[in-house]
């Protein structure tokens, strides 16, 4: 069975720090994975989608990288803005389609 | 776009009360999942759609619950009866044609008391 961790569950950082969130999983066959942000009272927003094939990801300030024979994803988020206070969660997709198991989330808080 | 819409954005009922929960997907998407979130089992997939069809309920927890696709604009979750650890916020979610990532929508916080 599928287990998707992440590590720690919540995270404060200072205003341009660059915040580094990790996710691991149990079962290296997966079909793809994904990051998602949730900010309170609200759904999720997809950030970034790496397929098993793909090492990484990047969209702005965002980058994902992608270690399956170690069963690891870290989510870099650079010179980090109060705006990215939010909780971020990590999904696996196994091998049927839009079957997501989710991590628990990471917390963080980026103070002023 | 407006994105997924899910409606109610809250609902509070009293134990073996029938609830019924809407979503209305992104035009065009053919995928439409259910979720539901807690804190103690985070989230958790109910069911999925694609064009229109169930494809996968192995999610959904007892009998009581039920998801219906009528068209591709218009899904339902019905829960009868509802019972107290029911409570959380379950979310809709769609994606488009050739493509994994899922567009969520606002989520309905139910409480059933």
């Amino acid at each position: 069975k599928q287990e998707v961790t992440q590590i720690p569950a919540a995270l404060s950082v200072p205003e341009g720090e660059n915040l580094v969130l990790n996710c691991s999983f149990t079962d290296s066959a997966i079909y793809n994975l994904q990051w998602f942000r949730q900010d309170p009272g609200k759904g999720l927003t997809s950030l970034l989608l790496i397929q098993s094939s793909q090492r990484e990801q990047t969209s702005g300030r965002l980058n994902a990288s992608l270690d399956k024979s170690s069963g690891r994803s870290t989510l870099y988020i650079a010179a980090s803005q109060p705006g990215d206070s939010a909780t971020y969660l990590c999904a696996v997709e196994r091998s049927s389609w839009g079957k997501l198991q989710f991590g628990s989330g990471t917390q963080v808080v980026v103070t002023p | 776009d407006a994105g997924v819409i899910q409606s109610p954005r809250h609902e509070v009922t009293e134990m073996g009360q029938e609830v019924t929960l809407r979503c209305k997907p992104i035009s065009g998407h053919d995928y439409l999942f259910w979720y539901r979130q807690t804190m103690m089992r985070g989230l958790e997939l109910l069911i999925y759609f694609n064009n229109n069809v169930p494809i996968d309920d192995s999610g959904m927890p007892e009998d009581r619950f039920s998801a219906k696709m009528p068209n591709a604009s218009f899904s339902t979750l019905k829960i009868q009866p509802s019972e107290p650890r029911d409570s959380a916020v379950y979310f809709c979610a769609s994606s488009p044609p050739g493509n994994e990532k899922l567009f969520f929508g606002s989520g309905t916080q139910l409480s059933v008391l």
